[in-house]
């Protein structure tokens, strides 16, 4: 079976500081593995995958195999990246499964 | 640049009712998705379509069906409205290339069940 989980609901911290977002995923097999973003009153959009290794908008996540994790991390939290962030593990079946969210507010 | 449709922004629907939230995606992507969101419950998954005519139960998937007759239209069916189906519905398409595999979302619709 497939499960994500995000163990905060809410997270909170101040511009500048670092923030990291936690994911878990339960998965058999290699997963491909995402993060969606979804600010106020926009569409959910992805913000970063795993396979491609990049940094978005300050952003990075490693994949942890051995931990089974995909740990969201940003080293100066800015006021523009509260929003709402979902991690995403697709399978073998081509199921796309979402965990249940953290809402990150960036205080001024 | 519009990928993906969704039919209603609002909908407002009395118990009982058949209703019909229809979802189009203009990327010819095979795979199309429809997600609830719920606050404190994220994103469930109550169908997919990994083609035309053909479709697989995701997690939450009583009360509702879908039809995909064609492959650019996913349309989901609740049955007979209750009204712990009042939520956001989401439809989403994937691409399923490798390195091409970001799922893009509609703008969601809030179904309100009285």
């Amino acid at each position: 079976a497939q499960r994500v989980t995000q163990p905060e609901k809410l997270l909170s911290v101040f511009k500048g500081a670092p923030v990291e977002l936690k994911c878990n995923y339960s998965y058999s097999g290699s997963p491909e593995l995402f993060w969606y973003v979804q600010y106020s009153r926009q569409r959910l959009q992805l913000l970063l995958r795993h396979i491609s290794r990049e940094s978005i908008k300050g952003f990075t996540a490693d994949l942890n195999k051995g931990e089974t994790s995909f740990h969201l991390k940003k080293p100066f939290a800015q006021e523009e990246d509260s929003a709402m962030y979902y991690c995403a593990l697709q399978g073998g079946s081509e199921k796309l499964v979402f965990g249940k969210g953290t809402k990150l507010t960036v205080n001024p | 640049d519009v990928k993906v449709t969704q039919s209603s922004r609002y909908l407002v629907k009395r118990t009982g009712e058949k209703v019909f939230l229809e979802c189009v995606q203009d990327m010819d992507h095979e795979n199309m998705f429809w997600y609830r969101q719920d606050p404190g419950l994220g994103l469930r998954l109550i169908y997919f379509s990994y083609d035309v005519k053909m479709k697989e139960k995701g997690d939450i998937p009583e009360g509702y069906s879908v039809s995909r007759e064609k492959k650019e239209r996913f349309s989901l069916i609740l049955e007979s409205a209750s009204t712990n189906q009042t939520s956001m519905y989401l439809c989403a398409s994937p691409g399923k290339r490798v390195g091409n595999t970001e799922a893009f979302f509609g703008q969601g619709t809030r179904l309100t069940v009285v």
